[in-house]
């Protein structure tokens, strides 16, 4: 089974509205995290967002904001209102903190985000 | 500035021809990591390293050989290139204890095409 899930290729969204990526995840430890990357065309990887299995609060960053949701094994990533810029590749990504992990992130296959003017 | 760099960022080589990719973080970081990126399959591991001669087999090392004799720098090594791992490699840090644990930083990434 794969351990992150991101079951949207492609989103489109307008100017200056929200939109939602999402992310589920599959893990039996108890200590985990999970982050959200932004790779536009140029190639690199930037970080977003973390959250940790036992923040209690949802992550916010800026524009970004993390919904966690541990029961669902869920962490969708919001990105309130968006712009032109943030067209790019979104990862979801997890790294498993249990005794033995390599702290390796584990990574989705990315959802392509495209702003619309 | 707090980095990692990688080099060269892009290189087109021939196959079976030794190459060397080389990453350097400035941060101090116990933890070093290396990722190939592959069109539809996202990020996967090739090696890793918790400090100075401590390194490890990723999910992908078939092909790749690494080293850490500083904690600085982890080059990754193609003995032999073959064609199927022209990819793009990301080289990746962080501390493994303390308030910024959860960062993972990332070199600009290499993109590597093995003719």
């Amino acid at each position: 089974a794969q351990k992150i899930t991101q079951t949207q290729p492609g989103m489109f969204v307008q100017e200056k509205e929200a939109v939602t990526l999402d992310c589920t995840y599959d893990t039996s430890d108890q200590s985990y995290g999970l982050f959200w990357y932004k790779q536009p065309s140029s190639g690199e990887m930037i970080f977003l967002i973390y959250q940790g299995s036992y923040d209690e609060q949802n992550a916010t960053e800026g524009r970004y904001s993390l919904n966690f949701q541990k029961a669902r094994k869920s962490a969708n990533l919001v990105i309130s209102a968006s712009q032109l810029g943030d067209s790019a590749m979104y990862f979801c990504a997890m790294r498993e903190d249990s005794g033995g992990s390599n702290y390796k992130l584990t990574f989705g296959k990315g959802t392509l985000l495209t702003v619309n003017p | 500035e707090a980095q990692v760099t990688q080099n060269p960022r892009y290189l087109i080589t021939v196959t079976g021809k030794k190459l060397t990719v080389t990453c350097s973080q400035n941060m101090n970081h116990e933890y070093m990591s290396w990722y190939r990126q592959d069109p539809g399959l996202g990020l996967r591991q090739i090696y890793y390293s918790m400090n100075v001669e401590v390194t490890d087999k990723g999910d992908v090392p078939e092909g790749y050989k690494v080293s850490r004799k500083e904690k600085r720098n982890f080059p990754l090594i193609l003995e032999s290139p073959s064609p199927n791992q022209t990819s793009l490699y990301f080289c990746a840090s962080s501390h493994l204890t303390g308030t910024s644990f959860y960062e993972q930083y990332f070199g600009p990434g290499t993109r590597l095409t093995v003719t």
